[in-house]
This record gives structure tokens, sequence and C-alpha cells, in this order.
């Protein structure tokens, strides 16, 4: 069956600090892979999305970026925390029509 | 990205059914209707999806209107675990450029006991 791993649960991290949040699935190869990020009170926004190794489609400007190093690891970076950085992230990966979500990762910057 | 549009917030009481409604009407022809629900603290969990007709599994069922521009989430009994956000979303049939899954703001279902 497949699975997929997001750590850390939580994370408080100082403005201007860098990010590195890492996500990977098992049990499936080739997957779509994304992140999202859910601010307190609100919707989920799609921040990046990739069908394949190197491919990364960009959502929404900001200062974060993502990398898809191998088939089924998508990290999430940052080179310098904002304080708007803080949320709820979500690492998600489908297979046709369905999709499946990590536990995600709180962060706070302070 | 198709829009959808669900009311904020819904009640319902413990053991009746729930029928939570949403409206899509610039739907396309390729667009699959897929239902998430998100537990407080927790990543989206699917519920259901569908295309043109009516769609069973045991955690809901989903009704289509015939013009596909609304449908509906249906809780056969409500119970205390199924409060939670419920999203209705749109994504175009599977491709090389992958399904894009967007979320709303959803439908906050409360269940009282």
């Amino acid at each position: 069956s497949q699975t997929i791993h997001q750590w850390p649960a939580t994370l408080v991290q100082p403005v201007g600090s860098p990010l590195s949040l890492e996500c990977t699935v098992e049990g499936t190869s080739n997957p779509n892979l994304y992140w999202y990020r859910q601010a307190a009170g609100r919707g989920l926004q799609l921040l990046f999305y990739s069908v394949g190794i190197g491919q990364i489609s960009s959502e929404v400007p900001q200062n974060l970026s993502a990398s898809r190093p191998q088939d089924r690891q998508f990290i999430l970076s940052s080179k310098k925390l904002l304080l708007s950085d803080s949320g709820f992230y979500l690492c998600a990966w489908s297979y046709r029509v369905e999709a499946f979500f990590g536990q995600g990762t709180r962060l706070t910057v302070v | 990205d198709a829009k959808t549009t669900q009311p904020n917030s819904m009640e319902s009481n413990e053991e009746e059914p729930v029928h939570l409604p949403c409206n899509h009407s610039t739907i396309s022809g390729t667009d699959y209707i897929h239902w998430y629900r998100q537990l407080p603290s927790q990543g989206p969990e699917y519920v259901i999806h569908g295309l043109t007709s009516n769609v069973n599994n045991r955690m809901a069922s989903l009704a289509i209107a015939e013009d596909r521009k609304s449908s509906t989430l249906i809780l056969h009994r409500a119970t205390l675990r199924d409060a939670a956000v419920y999203y209705c979303i749109l994504s175009p049939t599977w491709g090389t450029t992958g399904n894009q899954f967007y979320f709303g703001t959803g439908t906050s279902l409360t269940v009282i006991p």
C-alpha cells in the first residue's frame, strides 16, 4: 500500500532563518506531488506541484521554492523565512484522480 | 481553475442524514467532482469522487445533477466523527500536466449529539 511521510510535525523558526521540509512517498512510482499551505482559519492554498523529477510548477509567487530530486521525494525550502510564512504545510501525492495527504507540518515563524 | 461554491457552515443532528451542497456552474466536460474532508489539525482525507453518474462508497454518496452544475455529498447517518470541513473540488482528468486540486474554504459541518 502507498504511504506518505512528512516531517517534522511542528517547527518553530525565527524570521530570516532557512527552511527545509521533506516529503517522501512509498509504494508508488511517478506520482504527482504537491505542496499546500493553510493559514490559520483559512482554506488550502496550492503552492507547488510536480509531475516528475526536476519538474516544478509554482502556483503563487513567494519566497518559497520546491525541488524534486528523486521520483518520490519532494522538498519545500526557503532561504529566509517571513512572519507570513507561518501556517500548516501539507504534502500530497496523486495518481489519476485521487489525492492523498500527509499529516502536515505546523510552522510558526517568530 | 474551475470554481466551486459551498455554504460556509452546516449543522446536523447525530444519526441523521446530511446533505452537503456544492455549486460548480463553470464545470467543464472533463472535470471530475471530488469531495475531501479535513479534521482539525490533520490533512484532508478523500471521501468520494464522480464524473457524471451518482456514486456510492462506504463513507458517503455523491449525487450529481444531470447538467453537472451542482452536486450533493450525502452522509447517510452523521456521527460525531463526521464533524469536519468538507471540500468540493473540481479537477481535470489525469494527464501529463497532473491534476491540480484547488481547495476553496469548504463547509464546516457541526454534528450535534
